[in-house]
């Protein structure tokens, strides 16, 4: 069955510090890979997508993710974090054959010191 | 203002009283859906559907019923609440699948 493994349910971090989020998939073909924020009491918001194309792409605030096919993961990462990056953090696929469905992971809680 | 919009934002009812939860987008998005966020468990979808008059079941569409009749409205049915549908929903547009989400804020129930 199609899945998605986000493996740390809290991190922390302090700010100044690199992050790395780590998604993994379980899923026959390539799917359309995302990653949402939320932060707290708040709906969420696309911090970026992967169709095709350069495995390296950049998104909003500063994020950047890498998929690699061969890992079957799309890491996240930002070099310098800021306290208002403080939120939950959910990798999403799009199914790419045969259906229209998502799958969310579990999220990760990022927590930042000062 | 390009949005989604949900009401209510929050309920309580009693197991077994029939409820809606409204979901509208005005940026006239084929592709909707409903999740339900619970902790531990992320987001889980219910059903999506891909245009008008075109639903499908997602992960957990048990208890839950849909209907897109007009694109810009896709309403969430529970025919007969019970206590394990306690949630946060979320119904969310895109403009056609693959593409982001637009999600709404959210409306929370309690099904006592």
């Amino acid at each position: 069955a199609q899945s998605v493994t986000q493996p740390d349910i809290h991190i922390t971090v302090s700010e100044g510090a690199s992050l790395e989020l780590r998604c993994n998939y379980s899923y026959g073909a390539t799917p359309y890979l995302f990653w949402y924020v939320q932060s707290p009491g708040q709906g969420l918001q696309l911090l970026l997508k992967y169709f095709s194309g350069d495995t390296l792409v950049q998104g909003i605030k500063g994020f950047e993710a890498e998929f690699k096919r061969s890992q079957s993961s799309f890491n996240l990462r930002k070099p310098s974090v800021h306290w208002s990056d403080a939120a939950e953090y959910f990798c999403a696929v799009g199914l790419t054959s045969g259906t229209y469905k998502y799958i969310f992971g579990t999220g990760t809680r990022l927590k930042v010191l000062a | 203002e390009a949005q989604v919009t949900q009401n209510p934002r929050y309920l309580i009812t009693v197991t077994g009283k029939k409820l809606t939860v409204t979901c509208s987008q005005n940026m006239n998005h084929e592709y909707m859906s409903w999740y339900r966020q619970d902790p531990g468990l992320g987001l889980r979808q219910i059903y999506y559907s891909m245009n008008v008059e075109v639903t499908d079941k997602g992960d957990v569409p048990e208890g839950y019923k849909v209907s897109r009749k007009e694109k810009r409205n896709f309403p969430l049915i529970l025919e007969s609440p019970s206590p394990n549908q306690t949630s946060l929903y979320f119904c969310a547009s895109s403009l056609s699948y693959g593409r982001a989400w637009y999600f709404g804020p959210g409306t929370r129930l309690l099904v006592l």
